[in-house]
């Protein structure tokens, strides 16, 4: 069964400085994805980056970036540039090529302090 | 639609009362999950469709909870005789069939609170 853990509840960070998030995860695959998810107040769930696992380049969109360790079964997220606007519940996500499943992990709340 | 559009937003229901939840997703969108989110917590995945094939209902929690859905169109979610613990944010997602690749995207979700 596939598993994602994220072992930090909650994290702060002073708005322009950088932050890390960090997720393992659990899986016998050797294809899958990644996804790091962002919650705001308002529930919806917005896609912040996306990792395939058999690309060892980590991704980036803008100023999120990821470092995709596979043998370790890491996958943290950074911000960096800090803005009030990424205040929010982050999630890391897991989804098996060969299954259906999305699974997600606790999230940590982040917050952005000005 | 734009979007994936679930309603009510919120649902305040009496124990022992039963609730149906409802998700529009994206036209074309050929698969629809269902996830529970207590409070302060993760996703719990309930229930996955894709197109005309057997759903995954291996998250479901009890013979309490069910779900439908006709093809590639509206998805509705029962819980008959809610229980306190049922109380939570229930989202719905939606994607074209390899969604890993192409996407997922979410409703606002539904807030239940049974009292």
């Amino acid at each position: 069964a596939q598993t994602v853990t994220q072992s930090q509840p909650e994290m702060s960070v002073q708005e322009a400085e950088t932050v890390t998030l960090s997720c393992t995860y659990d899986t016998s695959e050797n294809n899958y994805y990644l996804f790091w998810y962002k919650q705001p107040p308002s529930r919806q769930m917005i896609l912040v980056i996306r990792q395939e696992a058999y690309k060892q380049q980590n991704a980036t969109e803008n100023r999120f970036s990821v470092n995709f360790q596979k043998a370790a079964k890491s996958f943290s997220l950074k911000i960096s540039d800090s803005q009030l606007g990424d205040t929010a519940m982050y999630f890391c996500a897991l989804r098996e090529t060969s299954g259906s499943r999305l699974t997600f992990g606790e999230g940590t709340q982040l917050t952005v302090n000005p | 639609g734009a979007g994936v559009s679930q309603s009510p937003s919120n649902k305040v229901t009496e124990k022992g009362k039963d609730v149906e939840l409802r998700c529009d997703p994206i036209s074309g969108h050929t698969a629809l999950y269902w996830y529970r989110q207590r409070l302060g917590q993760g996703l719990e995945f309930l229930i996955y469709f894709q197109g005309n094939s057997a759903p995954d209902k291996s998250g479901l929690p009890s013979d309490r909870f069910s779900a439908e859905r006709t093809g590639e169109s509206v998805s509705t979610l029962t819980i008959q005789r809610t229980q306190q613990e049922d109380s939570a944010v229930y989202l719905c997602a939606s994607s074209l069939r390899f969604g890993h690749i192409y996407g997922y995207t979410f409703g606002s979700g539904t807030r239940l609170t049974v009292v």
